[in-house]
């Protein structure tokens, strides 16, 4: 059982230059989350997502992110017009549908990232 | 909100050590409460989760954790550290309701030898 799956690793762009990280979740998962890793910081939440629907969006950038899940397919985190401030790891993390306040519940799994430079 | 805040960014043990990693959390809803691992250039791996049933979680590779309501806290630890647990590891929180993670900044562990 495969599983979650990011594309590209690594990924370098020039400013103002657009990014596209691909996650394809573990099978049976309908949950995607997706961090951002800047360096010698945490994990930050940015979006959850399920299939075509934006859950919570939180922790995007109000301009140039965008995130989407469709029917088919991986879920694509979309940076546009980069910056240098925009270089981190950013993880992909999938969950199935679990029942709130059941020992499943919250529990995620990661990715090994996308590390994305900006020049 | 939820938040937890790791003290400590990096911790130095020999190997052999009892190794003590250091957690609090504040939430307003009783809290799920995760530690994950991750090594270099991989993604994060869980190590233990506490999820109200038994307030001494006991995780893989050996790590337990004790949840503390009284001292909001959660402490990783591990009886004898080995060279093989040199990573960074990760505390986070959650509300049962909600599978969204919160996580602190990250503790790097030395083991030397």
């Amino acid at each position: 059982n495969a599983g979650v799956m990011q594309n590209p690793r690594h990924l370098v762009r020039r400013r103002g230059q657009e990014a596209r990280l691909r996650c394809s979740p573990m099978k049976g998962h309908s949950h995607v989350y997706w961090y951002r890793q800047l360096p010698e910081e945490g994990l930050k939440f940015m979006v959850y997502l399920q299939k075509e629907n934006i859950i919570d969006e939180s922790g995007m950038p109000k301009e140039r992110f965008s995130a989407e899940f469709p029917k088919e397919g991986p879920s694509i985190l979309r940076i546009q017009q980069v910056v240098r401030g925009d270089s981190a790891a950013y993880f992909c993390a999938s969950s199935p549908r679990v029942l709130a306040g059941t020992s499943g519940a919250g529990e995620l799994f990661f990715g090994e990232g996308s590390r994305l430079t900006v020049l | 909100a939820q938040s937890v805040t790791q003290l400590g960014s990096h911790v130095s043990v020999s190997e052999g050590a009892l190794v003590l990693l250091r957690c609090n959390y504040s939430s307003s809803v009783p809290p799920y409460l995760f530690w994950y691992v991750q090594y270099p250039n991989q993604g994060l791996q869980l190590l233990l989760k506490y999820t109200s049933a038994a307030t001494l979680v006991k995780g893989i590779n050996g790590f337990e954790a004790e949840f503390k309501k009284s001292e909001t806290s959660f402490h990783l630890t591990k009886p004898s550290a080995h060279m093989s647990d040199a990573a960074e590891y990760f505390c986070a929180v959650s509300d049962q309701g909600f599978q969204k993670l919160v996580f602190g900044t990250g503790t790097r562990l030395l083991v030397s030898p």
